[in-house]
């Protein structure tokens, strides 16, 4: 019963570097959805991705790509890091054809820009 | 733009009391709401779902309401326990946007 898997848990950079955070679902959701997550600010939709080979931005894309690698797989990433960006990213999948089933979420990478 | 509060932001109470969480949306036009526990340092766990044509959900000493009209949903826990403590969250998706807005967060406490 894995659901959600991200990864790395825990990530620290300098300014200007690059890198991709990894979510994997192996429910066969259709969609899946990344959020950053700031202390008093709830979680905000970076991009999502409502079907394998789509993706939309949210409330918050700039500074951010994604790829929605196939079905199970879809990626975060940042190219050029800011401090600004240091936040708890979480990954989450859902089948919203269905009302009455929640998003699952993963435990959330930890990034901190220095 | 949907935005959604939850009131009170913290709350503190002595275990064995009743209590209710509140939260409020500006767009009635939603698909469901979710409530959400969030335990620190970990990811969201879903307590409670409630489709747009549902006035209530229930799951053990968690009770949800929705009343679409007036923009509000409150979280009822029974009997709480030190177990509880964590921060608790409001989601609405719109089947429009494809997208679920949150709110804040209320963190609870519960005093052994």
């Amino acid at each position: 019963n894995a659901g959600v898997t991200q990864t790395p848990k825990f990530q620290v950079l300098k300014t200007g570097q690059s890198m991709t955070l990894q979510c994997a679902q192996d429910m066969n959701h259709n969609s899946m959805y990344w959020y950053r997550q700031d202390p008093g600010m709830g979680l905000r939709l970076i991009y999502y991705s409502a079907s394998e080979g789509t993706t939309d931005k949210g409330e918050v894309p700039n500074g951010y790509n994604v790829s929605r690698l196939n079905k199970r797989e879809f990626s975060l990433r940042l190219e050029s890091a800011a401090p600004s960006q240091t936040s708890v990213y979480f990954c989450a999948s859902s089948d919203p054809s269905r009302s009455n089933q929640p998003q699952h979420f993963g435990d959330g990478t930890r990034l901190s820009i220095l | 733009k949907q935005e959604v509060t939850q009131i009170p932001a913290a709350l503190s109470v002595p275990e064995g009391e009743n209590l209710v969480l509140n939260c409020s949306f500006t767009d009635s036009a939603i698909y469901n709401l979710q409530w959400f526990r969030q335990d620190p340092g970990k990811g969201l766990t879903s307590l409670l779902l409630i489709q747009s044509s549902q006035r209530e959900q229930t799951s053990g000493r968690l009770n949800a309401s929705l009343d679409k009209s007036s923009g509000r949903s409150t979280l009822y826990i029974a009997a709480s326990q030190p177990g509880d403590s964590a921060t608790y969250l409001c989601a609405v998706f719109r089947a429009s946007a494809r997208q679920l807005t949150f709110g804040s967060g209320t963190q609870l406490t519960v005093l052994p």
